[in-house]
């Protein structure tokens, strides 16, 4: 069955502290691993995709990676307007996106 | 910038009533989605659209249905709201995928429906 697991759930840094989110995804033929940030009570806003293993992008301070099996979000010096929940989603077939539960992020100055 | 509108961002309707809700994308997108969001659970595909009058059910389509008239637009319907469809709702559009990939989705801001 396709599955996408992201961990942590919950992450709280202080400002400038950088760390990583995962994203473990079990997909029979992976046709773009995604990242999207979402606000409290807001739809979700598109970060990244990625295609292949080895693949990386960055913007600002966010940079994806993909491996076969997972993909990672590092946040570099991460501000309080980072906060936000992060969630992946693992595309297959013609039209699913399975998405995982997201990491809510805190980050305080 | 890819644009995507809910007709409503907050919503409180009866057991029973008929509840429509549309969204809109300005980016000729052909395909668009339905999801409902709820705590612990993730996004969860109601229903898929691939071109006009074109649908494929997602993972949880009952008690729902939609309709594609025109390709900008894409509505959700819930024929006899329950109480167990209080959800966030969001819509989403993507371009159709092409050479084994699959696109990126652009989502509206979402509609928060409280059934009571």
């Amino acid at each position: 069955e396709d599955q996408v697991t992201q961990s942590p759930e919950a992450l709280r840094l202080q400002e400038g502290e950088s760390s990583s989110l995962n994203c473990s995804y079990t997909v029979s033929g992976l046709r773009g691993l995604f990242w999207y940030r979402q606000d409290p009570g807001k739809g979700p806003e598109f970060l990244f995709t990625l295609y292949s293993a080895g693949e990386e992008k960055e913007k600002e301070r966010l940079k994806a990676t993909l491996t076969k099996k997972e993909s990672f979000l590092h946040i570099t010096a991460p501000k309080p307007e980072d906060s936000a929940t992060y969630l992946c989603a693992a595309g297959s077939g013609t039209y699913k996106y399975i998405f995982g539960t997201g990491t809510r992020l805190k980050v305080l100055a | 910038d890819v644009k995507v509108t809910q007709s409503s961002r907050y919503l409180v309707k009866r057991t029973g009533e008929k509840v429509f809700l549309e969204c809109v994308q300005d980016m000729d997108h052909e395909n668009m989605f339905w999801y409902r969001q709820d705590p612990g659970l993730g996004l969860r595909l109601i229903y898929f659209s691939y071109d006009v009058k074109m649908k494929e059910k997602g993972d949880i389509p009952e008690g729902y249905s939609v309709s594609r008239e025109k390709k900008e637009r894409f509505s959700l319907i819930l024929e006899s709201a329950s109480t167990n469809q209080t959800s966030m709702y969001l819509c989403a559009s993507s371009l159709w995928a092409s050479g084994g990939a699959l696109y990126e989705q652009y989502f509206g801001p979402g509609t928060r429906l409280t059934v009571t």
